[in-house]
């Protein structure tokens, strides 16, 4: 079947500190990789993606690339920001002719400390 | 609207009594997708509806739980004879002709059945 791991939190880090959150997942076919943010009391929001095997999503700093070889998208920033605090969500989606539906991993929480 | 609306954003309700979570999408959107998110997990899909048609209710965990978007539109989910486990937040999201990787989400209403 079709699932996401993520790497469990919470995660806690001080300002300027680099940041890496792991995601694989195990899919049927070629799948799209997506990681969403939940800042609290928002709703969830797209943060970036990639549809094809060494892409590279990025947006607001964050990055994340497709890696067909170790089924991973792992989030990565340089440099976090007390504004980063949110919770984490790897997906991916999986086509079939009635449109996609998205399949999340657990999350993982963000606290950065100034 | 400017956004997803889900109303209540708030629902207690006795187990063994009947919900029901409204969703209002984006105005034009003709997709709308329900998902549940239990305590420290990630959101699970329970039903896309591409117009006022179910394209995909595979995620319904059982016949208590049932929606629909007479007028595609608005969309209504019920929850019949709702137990303890039934309690988490509900997702709903929307998006232009059925690309959920372009879903924008609602804040979700959270459901506490005691």
């Amino acid at each position: 079947g079709n699932s996401v791991t993520q790497m469990e939190g919470p995660v806690t880090l001080s300002e300027e500190a680099f940041l890496t959150i792991n995601c694989t997942y195990t899919a049927t076919g070629y799948p799209s990789l997506f990681w969403y943010v939940q800042y609290p009391g928002e709703g969830l929001q797209l943060l970036l993606k990639a549809t094809k095997a060494d892409d590279k999503g990025s947006n607001k700093g964050f990055e994340a690339t497709y890696r067909k070889e170790t089924t991973s998208f792992h989030l990565e920033k340089g440099s976090v920001q007390v504004s980063d605090s949110a919770v984490y969500f790897c997906a991916l989606s999986v086509r079939n002719n009635q449109g996609g539906k998205l399949i999340f991993g657990q999350g993982t929480e963000l606290s950065v400390k100034p | 609207g400017a956004g997803v609306s889900q109303t209540p954003s708030n629902k207690v309700t006795e187990k063994g009594k009947y919900v029901e979570l409204r969703c209002d999408p984006i105005s034009g959107h003709t997709a709308l997708y329900w998902y549940r998110q239990s305590l420290g997990q990630g959101p699970e899909f329970l039903i896309y509806f591409q117009g006022t048609g179910a394209a995909d209710d595979s995620g319904l965990p059982n016949d208590r739980f049932f929606a629909v978007r007479p007028e595609g539109s608005v969309s209504t989910l019920k929850i019949q004879r709702t137990e303890r486990g039934d309690s988490a937040v509900y997702l709903c999201a929307s998006s232009l002709g059925g690309k959920v990787t372009e879903a924008f989400f609602g804040q979700g209403t959270r459901l506490t059945v005691v």
